[in-house]
């Protein structure tokens, strides 16, 4: 099956750099997403990574390490509204068929 | 891009009914997919809705307690039967499409459900 491992919660401070990891084991990998996710609303797409290395884009990063079966999100000059749940999704094959599976989210607080 | 509605946005119901959830897509889309997201927990996939076939449930999910229809490209809703209390989430429903990568997925507002 998929199964897809991330922190639970973290805390960093305005300004600073945060990186959240998400490891993951899956058959017929077929790229990995970050979603960001405001309490109260429906996930929203970050990222996209399908091959090894880094995505950039803007203070967002993201990286892939398929034979590590690892990835981590990368903000940048965090603000105050980056405080949110981060998603990683991986998609992969199970039962014959292609599937993203989630992970249980990372909870982001930034404070002052 | 997709832009997904969803109907109801919230519900309170009682023990014992149903309540059925409608999806609706603005393009055609293939494959339809409906999630849980029970208080404070990530995204379970409950079923993928595919046009003109039985749904495709995940482990856990049977057709008599979600039953789905996929009348077309656009539309599909989502049943939750004989609801418990355990049956409160918010209930979403999503699309692949060709967004910001070509296999984004989209979400709908969700609809969030809670039964006395």
């Amino acid at each position: 099956g998929q199964n897809i491992d991330q922190p639970t919660e973290m805390t960093a401070t305005e300004g600073a750099i945060v990186q959240i990891n998400c490891t993951y084991q899956t058959s017929g990998f077929n790229g990995l997403f970050w979603y960001q996710q405001h309490a109260g609303e429906a996930p929203t797409f970050l990222s996209y990574n399908v091959l090894d290395g880094l995505e950039e884009k803007g203070r967002f990063s993201s990286f892939l390490s398929r034979s590590k079966g690892y990835s981590y999100l990368l903000l940048k000059e965090l603000q105050m509204k980056d405080s949110a749940s981060y998603l990683c999704a991986v998609r992969g094959v199970m039962g014959g068929y292609q599937k993203v599976t989630f992970g249980t989210g990372t909870k982001l607080q930034v404070i002052p | 891009s997709a832009v997904i509605s969803q109907k109801p946005s919230r519900d309170i119901c009682q023990r014992g009914t149903s309540l059925t959830i409608q999806c609706q897509v603005d393009s055609q889309v293939t494959m339809m997919f409906w999630y849980r997201q029970q208080p404070g927990q990530s995204l379970t996939l409950i079923a993928t809705a595919n046009q003109g076939s039985e749904a495709t449930y995940e482990s856990g999910f049977v057709i008599d307690k979600f039953p789905i229809s996929r009348p077309n490209l656009t539309f599909s809703t989502l049943t939750v039967s004989n609801m418990s209390p355990e049956d409160s989430s918010i209930y979403l429903c999503s699309v692949e499409g060709s967004g910001q990568v070509d296999n984004e997925q989209f979400f709908g507002p969700g609809t969030r459900l809670t039964v006395l």
